[in-house]
């Protein structure tokens, strides 16, 4: 069964550093979505992708994330300059389009840990 | 902004009863409501889903109620089986007001323990 891939499955970086999260989403789907959750927190939307740009943002998506889609395949988040607050479990997502039952497939995440 | 709320941050319950879960919500144009299931250090799995159209969906022990004039839905597992036992999120799409990119809305989450 087709599933979304994500790298690193746990990430440590220093305060101030650039980090760049990895998505493979699934193969035929059109829309890419990338979420976060904070410890004991809910899952939060930050940024969704389709057509090779972002059709919506959170408030939490400022100017220190952007994504990109390279290559045809791969889907990523970038954190320019990371805070502490921005340590979090990061998922990415896909789905195939408006139409459907609405399912997100989610990848199993990357763990980002700021020190 | 909470549009989708779980009120109940954890559930327990014997092996074999049934598990409801319920989830509240404040968006009347949101179209179809989703279940996910989450073990820790992995990310959500779709369990089921419901159209804002119907007010019952089963699948196997899993059955969701959408009562529409309340702005309630509700999971119900029978029977309860001790591998169930994970964070379950209630999660809403809003195809109409999100630019229709299909985002989900989610709710903070029950824990739910069934203990054998």
């Amino acid at each position: 069964e087709p599933e979304v891939t994500q790298t690193p499955s746990h990430q440590v970086t220093q305060m101030g550093q650039e980090v760049i999260l990895r998505c493979v989403p699934i193969s035929n789907h059109l829309y890419f979505y990338w979420y976060r959750q904070i410890l004991g927190q809910k899952v939060e939307f930050l940024v969704s992708f389709y057509n090779n740009e972002i059709s919506e943002k959170s408030e939490i998506f400022d100017d220190q994330f952007s994504v990109e889609r390279p290559d045809g395949s791969n889907f990523t988040l970038k954190i320019r300059s990371t805070k502490l607050e921005d340590s979090a479990m990061y998922f990415c997502a896909s789905s195939r389009g408006e139409g459907g039952t609405g399912e997100l497939f989610f990848g199993e995440g990357s763990r980002l840990t700021v020190l | 902004d909470q549009q989708v709320k779980q009120n109940s941050p954890s559930l327990s319950v014997q092996e074999g009863r049934i598990s409801i879960l319920n989830c509240d919500y404040t968006n009347s144009m949101f179209d179809y409501f989703l279940w996910y299931k989450k073990y820790p250090a992995e990310g959500p799995t779709f369990l089921i889903s419901i159209s804002s159209i119907k007010d019952k969906n089963e699948d196997g022990r899993f059955t969701v109620f959408l009562n529409k004039s309340a702005k309630h839905l509700s999971l119900h597992i029978v029977p309860s089986q001790p591998g169930d036992s994970a964070v379950y999120f209630c999660a809403a799409r809003d195809l109409h007001g999100s630019s229709n990119t299909g985002k989900l809305i989610f709710g903070q989450g029950t824990t739910l323990q069934v203990k054998p």
